[in-house]
């Protein structure tokens, strides 16, 4: 089992593009969660999806962040119109389904926005 | 709504010296409470959960309900400690289990 995999490591967008967070959960991982960690702070919880569903998206700005999380393939964070402001890392950590399941965690994928 | 406070953002001690990480949370229904740990260049991991009342690497954490409290010991701490150590907090409901919150963390440096 590779353990969750994100991809890139690192991206670099220039104001106004797009960016694209992949996430792979670990195999029978069906739920995911999206984290930002700026700068001195913690985990700051964005969004929680299983395939298909978004569960809870509280912590999703209202405009320009979205994420999915489809049947096949990779969990999305898409980023529209990036501005400064939004250079941070973004983790992500999948778990099975159960409330006490050990939630792990990728790598990261550290956004610059220039 | 779930919160998770970790009052101390840097916390340094000296090797063999008794360390406890403080976390504190708010969460009306019925929580299941961890401890992560980061170490330099890593991925975060888990280190242990309240449910299974283990000790992994000399840490023992005890949920205290009455003072809504979950903090981290160890009686003699060791200079691979240093990193950087997140409580976190999911919730259970009915309908199934809630968003994984972490406090913002607390940078645990041990010196020799």
């Amino acid at each position: 089992n590779a353990g969750v995999m994100q991809n890139p490591r690192h991206l670099v967008r220039r104001r106004g593009q797009e960016a694209r967070l992949r996430c792979s959960p670990m195999k029978g991982h069906s739920h995911v969660y999206w984290y930002r960690q700026l700068p001195e702070e913690g985990l700051k919880f964005m969004v929680y999806l299983q395939k298909e569903n978004i569960i809870d998206e509280s912590g999703m700005p209202k405009e320009r962040f979205s994420a999915e999380f489809p049947k096949e393939g990779p969990s999305i964070l898409r980023i529209q119109q990036v501005v400064r402001g939004d250079s941070a890392a973004y983790f992500c950590a999948s778990s099975k389904p159960s409330a006490r399941a050990e939630a792990f965690f990728g790598q990261g994928t550290r956004l610059t926005v220039v | 709504a779930q919160r998770v406070t970790q009052p101390e953002k840097l916390l340094s001690v000296f090797k063999g010296a008794p360390v406890e990480l403080k976390c504190n949370y708010s969460y009306s229904g019925s929580p299941e409470l961890f401890w992560y740990v980061q170490y330099s260049r890593q991925r975060l991991q888990l280190l242990l959960r309240h449910i299974s009342r283990e000790s992994i690497k000399g840490f023992t954490a005890d949920l205290n309900k009455g003072e809504t409290s979950f903090h981290l010991k160890k009686p003699f701490a060791q200079e691979e400690d240093s990193a950087m150590y997140y409580c976190a907090l999911r919730g259970i409901t009915q309908g199934g289990s809630e968003k994984l919150v972490f406090g913002k963390g607390t940078k645990l440096t041990v010196n020799p």
